[in-house]
């Protein structure tokens, strides 16, 4: 059965610090991975990874993927209390079904 | 541009009754999907429904069932509510097939008693 798992479920740190979310997959015919923010309701698109090895940077977010061992990584670095929420991994597959992982939630302490 | 909307955003109904969510998708976008998210099992895919045709479906009980119309809209049915089908019900459009291009929508809060 395909499955995203994400580690770890809940995180709670420090403004500043820099943070490490964790995203396994184990999913029939791959075709990219995604990374989303969900802060109240909505999640947004954060990233979409389909190369190995290759890292999608936007501002202090940064997400690489590693096909061979199937994770992919989201890096926050000197975070901010607005970078608080659950954050969902996810993968597509060829067949246009999406699964997702149930989430890291993330707390940045002032 | 409009984003995805929902309606309502919040329904409270007890056990046994039959619920009807709505969806508006992005003007232009031809994909809908489903999803349900609880805190235990996170966000669960439902199905999806590209030109009113179901394209892909989830693990889910026949209760749950939806439809699309021909102006892509789109309505999700749960029917003999259960205590464990509360949860925030979240549809997403896309123009087509490509993923990254998914816009959320703000939820349905189902609570049931």
């Amino acid at each position: 059965e395909d499955k995203v798992v994400q580690s770890p479920l809940s995180l709670v740190v420090h403004e500043g610090d820099t943070v490490t979310l964790n995203c396994s997959y184990e999913v029939t015919n791959f075709r990219s991975l995604l990374w989303y923010k969900q802060e109240k309701k909505a999640p947004t698109f954060l990233f979409m990874l389909t190369s190995s090895g290759i890292e999608k940077k936007s501002g202090r977010l940064s997400s690489i993927l590693d096909k061979k061992e199937l994770f992919s990584i989201l890096n926050i670095t000197a975070t901010q209390t607005g970078d608080s929420a659950i954050y969902l991994c996810a993968v597509e597959a060829l067949d246009d079904k999406i699964i997702f992982g149930k989430g890291t939630r993330l707390h940045i302490l002032p | 541009k409009a984003g995805v909307t929902q309606t309502p955003r919040y329904l409270i109904k007890t056990r046994g009754q039959q619920v009807t969510l709505s969806c508006s998708p992005i003007s232009g976008h031809r994909s809908v999907s489903w999803y349900q998210q609880t805190p235990g099992q996170g966000l669960q895919f439902l199905f999806e429904y590209f030109s009113e045709t179901q394209r892909n479906k989830g693990n889910f009980p026949g209760r749950f069932s939806g439809r699309q119309f021909s102006n892509s809209r789109s309505e999700m049915n749960v029917s003999t509510l259960e205590l464990g089908d509360s949860a925030l019900y979240l549809c997403a459009s896309r123009t087509g097939t490509v993923s990254y291009e998914q816009y959320f929508g703000p939820g349905t809060r189902l609570t049931v008693t």
